[in-house]
């Protein structure tokens, strides 16, 4: 089956830069999405189509793409930030959709 | 305003059936396919499958294909995820969420999300 791969954790100090990777083969055919999820919350999308942000969302979430891996930035970390991230997509086919392995972002 | 209200929390034993729900409202709830997604204590969200209330086209992931049961009920505006025979690994918190209208890629994603369902299932 088709899977995105993410590093587990990626720790930060505010005001700087946290980067998050998600590989998968079909990220050149498919659109890639990255959501937020907070303790006890449901998902909220922060990025869709590679760089678009949803109203509502801080211009220091930004997305980019190269092959079969894209990146999700978060510039000027804050603490609200410290929250799970997961990459989302679907396979080559477009039928199947699928979650990344997801990264825990921890601001010191 | 869009909103996505799920059932309420649920206790039950392995080999009892259970079904849950997700009310679509503020929408033309015919018109979005409705997914549902599975979130195992401290772990990662997984993709169950999808179902298109306009004409109950559904979709299964592989993985849960068998193993539960998606439907909806587009009188009442609501989506179904069902089990037949309960087993312990089914305990998790479990998403309903609405994919944007429209066809390709660009819309392969989900915009609103129910508050979701927790389904523990123990002995």
């Amino acid at each position: 089956s088709y899977e995105l791969t993410q590093p587990p954790s990626v720790s930060v100090s505010p005001g700087q830069t946290a980067r998050i990777t998600c590989s998968g083969d079909a990220l050149p055919k498919q659109y890639p999405y990255w959501y937020q999820q907070k303790p006890g919350q449901a998902p909220v999308v922060v990025i869709y189509k590679d760089s678009e942000r949803p109203s509502g969302i801080p211009e220091r979430f930004s997305g980019s793409s190269s092959g079969t891996t894209v990146t999700l930035t978060i510039s000027g970390v804050q603490a609200e930030d410290e929250a799970d991230y997961y990459c989302q997509s679907a396979d080559s086919s477009g039928t199947y959709y699928v979650f990344g392995t997801g990264t825990k972002v921890t601001v010191l | 305003e869009v909103q996505l209200v799920q059932s309420g929390a649920e206790v039950k034993k392995p080999g009892e059936s259970l079904k849950i729900s997700c009310k679509g409202s503020g929408y033309s709830f015919t018109s979005y396919w409705i997914a549902w997604v599975r979130q195992m204590p401290g772990k990662g969200l997984e993709w169950m499958g999808i179902i298109y209330p306009g004409d109950s086209d559904t979709r299964y992931s592989p993985s849960f294909q068998g193993q539960v049961t998606i439907s909806a009920d587009k009188s009442i505006s609501t989506a179904y995820l069902q089990w037949s025979s309960l087993k312990a690994s089914d305990t998790a918190m479990y998403y309903c969420a609405r994919r944007p209208r429209g066809s390709g890629s660009y819309y392969n994603y989900f915009d609103y999300w129910g508050q979701g369902t927790l389904v523990t299932v123990s002995s």
